[in-house]
């Protein structure tokens, strides 16, 4: 079985540019959840996909969105860049019911805004 | 959001015991309480989970007080790969999770 794999492992941007993360979920799992961790903190929620739709929002502005495709792989993008972004990004994918699992993460696409 | 409230940090010897507590006293009825953890460069890594029992796996024991507000993660024989950081989290299924600082666990040989 394997795990979260995340795309790229590092980025380097510009400030005002978009970007676009990949993940592809741990075989058998149909949600995915997002999270951005800036550096000394603990994760924060951006949203979760859950069959395709997006199904829980963190406080985050709509320049950040996502997709989730049927095979439930996920993408995260963010327009418009700003300094403030670069953090590390993390997936998580789970069962629809993650009591008896709980989150699979990926090692994560640490992004730099400059 | 859901909060918990851990030590800033916390160190133990090398194969001794590391009991990791955790308070949680706005837990409603139906969250569970998780516990995570990462090392460092990593991503969050599961532990264990319970609702009202104490848990025990093979990675961690969790005790869970009779009244849910606190509980205590249990590292039976702690290893210098379990310096990390600890998440303790509570809600509900399907929920998100959110993470607070964390306890940073040093295991010093």
């Amino acid at each position: 079985e394997t795990g979260v794999t995340q795309s790229p492992t590092h980025l380097i941007k510009t400030r005002g540019q978009q970007v676009t993360l990949r993940c592809s979920s741990q075989s058998g799992h149909n949600t995915v959840s997002w999270y951005q961790q800036a550096l000394g903190q603990g994760p924060q929620f951006i949203f979760q996909y859950y069959r395709e739709e997006e199904n829980g929002r963190g406080n985050f502005p709509p320049r950040f969105s996502g997709l989730q495709f049927p095979n439930y792989s996920s993408e995260l993008n963010v327009n418009a860049l700003e300094l403030d972004d670069s953090a590390l990004y993390l997936c998580a994918s789970s069962l629809e019911t993650p009591i008896n699992y709980g989150y699979t993460f990926g090692s994560g696409t640490r992004l730099t805004v400059v | 959001d859901a909060k918990t409230t851990q030590p800033t940090s916390m160190d133990c010897a090398e194969g001794r015991a590391a009991n990791l507590p955790c308070n949680h006293s706005t837990i409603s009825g139906n969250e569970y309480v998780y516990w995570y953890r990462q090392i460092h460069s990593q991503g969050p890594q599961y532990i264990i989970h319970g609702l009202k029992n104490n848990e025990t796996n093979e990675m961690a024991s969790l005790i869970i007080t009779e009244d849910r507000k606190s509980s205590t993660l249990i590292l039976p024989h702690a290893t210098l790969r379990d310096t990390a950081v600890y998440y303790c989290i509570h809600t509900g299924a399907n929920s998100k999770l959110t993470f607070g600082k964390g306890i940073t666990l040093s295991v010093r040989p």
